[in-house]
């Protein structure tokens, strides 16, 4: 299985509301990401994790909360929005957080802050 | 990191073979040459990788001058389907190191039949 899913496909939330993406991966992959991306720009890290723990934090906003319960799960946890924050978020794995490792996304969640 | 620079865009033919280059001037002797391709509303998917010389395999070739400071990535015959966002980034070999890939602003091919 080299499939990394994301739930929900699409998000629409307030600017006071709180929500959760969620990203799952089976394939015994030790480094997860978190990216943003906005129509027509490459996509942006936002946060690495590497064997469970929080390794890289690309200076996002608090408001973006990142969560690794396990291996094969990643959350993001997201709170009081702006509607600049509308974008496509990319969940991805890797076997290992190096450089060169081959990265698996998932088909990201379309969210819109209104 | 060594930042990478492509053409914006480009536009082909169906059956044609396109050849796209990037330009990675500062990058450093551990780092790898990764391309990858992305359909509008799609996660990216890794094409191709690689250090030096030349790498084929079933979808494209990869291109890698002695310098290593330019990469070139060749899809043969395309077809409509290969319209997409094709991105080349350099990371590092180090097992464990943090320092994943960073996108550059991509190649939008087009293919017209």
């Amino acid at each position: 299985d080299t499939e990394v899913t994301q739930t929900p496909k699409h998000l629409v939330m307030g600017m006071t509301n709180k929500k959760s993406l969620k990203c799952e991966q089976h394939m015994g992959h030790r480094a997860m990401y978190w990216y943003k991306q906005k129509a027509k720009k490459p996509p942006e890290l936002m946060f690495v994790y590497s064997y469970e723990k929080l390794s890289i934090n690309e200076s996002v906003p608090s408001r973006f909360s990142p969560e690794c319960p396990n291996s094969s799960l990643l959350n993001l946890h997201l709170h009081a929005l702006q509607p600049e924050d509308s974008a496509l978020y990319l969940c991805a794995s890797s076997q290992d957080s190096g450089g060169w490792y081959e990265q698996y996304f998932g088909p990201g969640t379309r969210l819109t802050v209104t | 990191l060594a930042k990478t620079t492509q053409p914006i865009s480009m536009d082909s033919y169906e059956g044609q073979e396109v050849n796209i280059t990037c330009s990675h001037n500062n990058i450093a002797t551990n780092d790898y040459i990764t391309w990858y391709q992305q359909f509008p509303s799609q996660g990216p998917r890794f094409i191709i990788q690689g250090y030096k010389t030349k790498v084929t395999n079933e979808v494209a070739s990869l291109f890698i001058p002695a310098d290593r400071k330019s990469s070139t990535l060749s899809l043969p015959r395309v077809s409509l389907s290969d319209t997409a966002v094709y991105y080349c980034l350099v990371g590092d070999s180090y097992e464990g190191r943090n320092t994943p890939l960073v996108f550059g602003k991509g190649t939008r091919l087009s293919v017209i039949a």
